[in-house]
């Protein structure tokens, strides 16, 4: 069974830019959650989606956004990029998203903020 | 609230000797519990979970946890490092909401492994 899949791997932006990142969960798992990860804060949740539905959110701007599609796949955009934006960008999936579920996490999109 | 408290944030221990990654967790209700490790440039893999079932929690690669409620402790252990241990090992609580659940991470211990 293929894992979970993140693209890019690696992106690298200017400041005021926008950008968009890629999930595909592990098939037949419905729920997909995203996570920051910079030395600085640790790991920190944005969101979680659950069947094409935002169910749960972080502590995040709104200039943090995301969504989720029929097939469970799932996009987070950034809009107005700020330096402070970069980071590893961790995607997990779980077949309900239930709380005491173990999360299945991708290889993360490292992005660069210029 | 949920919280996790990651005692080291790094530890160092030869081959073949024991390894203690010590976490304390906070929660108000009975919480489901996990160890991630994260090798460089990957993403998370889980090692073990507790949610109740045993105290002593066995995982992956030797890796094992005791969930002690006294001590509001989940220290995780090893008998004997290897030198592909050698990552970054987050303990992990579990908040519910909204009918799922966000994980809440500790800072993380680097654990260095030396031959």
């Amino acid at each position: 069974k293929a894992g979970v899949t993140q693209t890019p791997r690696y992106l690298i932006k200017t400041r005021g830019q926008q950008v968009t990142l890629s999930c595909s969960p592990i098939s037949g798992h419905r729920s997909v959650s995203w996570y920051q990860q910079t030395p600085g804060q640790g790991l920190q949740f944005l969101f979680e989606y659950f069947s094409e539905t935002q169910r749960n959110k972080g502590n995040f701007p709104g200039r943090f956004s995301g969504r989720q599609f029929s097939n469970s796949r799932s996009e987070m955009n950034v809009s107005t990029l700020e330096l402070g934006d970069s980071a590893l960008y961790l995607c997990a999936s779980s077949p309900g998203g239930q709380y005491n579920s173990p999360l299945h996490f991708g290889n993360g999109t490292r992005l660069t903020v210029t | 609230a949920q919280s996790v408290t990651q005692l080291d944030s790094h530890v160092s221990v030869s081959e073949g000797t024991p390894v203690l990654l010590r976490c304390n967790y906070s929660s108000s209700y009975s919480p489901s519990l996990f160890w991630y490790v994260q090798h460089p440039n990957k993403g998370l893999q889980l090692l073990l979970k507790y949610t109740s079932a045993a105290t002593l929690v066995k995982g992956i690669n030797g890796f094992e946890a005791e969930f002690k409620k006294s001590e509001t402790s989940f220290h995780l252990t090893k008998p004997s490092a290897h030198m592909s241990d050698a990552a970054e090992y987050f303990c992990v609580v579990s908040d519910r909401v909204n009918q799922g659940g966000k994980l809440i991470f500790g800072q993380g211990t680097e654990l260095s492994v030396k031959p």
